[in-house]
């Protein structure tokens, strides 16, 4: 079975700084999607980025990056000229590539709960 | 177009009591899940409808819990009778097909 590890119960960051959040996981398939998503005080989880795994090229959406190292089963989020609005609960996430049989199951660290300073 | 929608947003009931959670996927979503949040854990996968049928229901702790989706449409899961331990955030989404998730704003249980 698939698992998900967030090592960093919570992170603090400066306003306008740089902060990376971590996450590694443990599976046996080739072919996998990775997630982060946000979730807020609202509680709506919020896709952040999404990483295909049979891609080199590492994601990015704006301020947010990942650095994906498939060889160590790593997938760490950095977040960029951090502001106020990213603070949030930030959860790491794994799905298997075979849609037909797990469909959108996915796989959920504990989570980092992210403070931004001003 | 409309979200996920879940309510109550918050429920507070004695041990033993029941409670059922209801949640109106996006319209034309044929996959629906349900995922919880015990405090300070991982969100867990509980199962996944596809239309009216379930899919997976793997996650589901035990025989206390109950879901259904009449019709293919809105979902409900109901929870009998309620032990502390069923204590936490119970998340709905749902998908078109094998992409994008949409969740909704979940349903703080509380059971005292």
């Amino acid at each position: 079975a698939q698992t998900v590890t967030q090592s960093q119960p919570e992170m603090s960051v400066q306003e306008a700084e740089t902060v990376t959040l971590s996450c590694t996981y443990d599976t046996s398939e080739s072919d996998y999607y990775l997630f982060w998503y946000k979730q807020p005080p609202s509680r709506q989880m919020i896709l952040v980025i999404r990483q295909e795994a049979y891609k080199q090229q590492n994601a990015t959406e704006n301020r947010f990056s990942v650095n994906f190292q498939k060889a160590a089963k790593s997938f760490s989020l950095k977040i960029s000229d951090s502001q106020l609005g990213d603070a949030a609960m930030y959860f790491c996430a794994y799905r298997s590539s075979y849609s037909m049989e797990y469909g959108n199951k996915l796989v959920f660290g504990a989570g980092t709960i992210l403070r931004v300073k001003s | 177009e409309a979200g996920v929608t879940q309510f109550p947003s918050h429920s507070v009931i004695e041990k033993g009591q029941t409670v059922t959670l209801r949640c109106d996927p996006i319209s034309g979503h044929d996959n629906l899940y349900w995922y919880r949040r015990v405090m300070g854990k991982e969100i867990k996968f509980l199962l996944h409808f596809v239309k009216e049928s379930k899919q997976d229901e793997s996650g589901m702790p035990n025989n206390r819990f109950l879901a259904e989706r009449t019709g293919g449409t809105y979902s409900t899961l109901k929870v009998q009778p309620a032990e502390l331990e069923d204590s936490g955030v119970y998340f709905c989404a749902s998908s078109r097909g094998f992409e994008k998730l949409f969740f909704g704003s979940g349903t703080q249980l509380s059971v005292l």
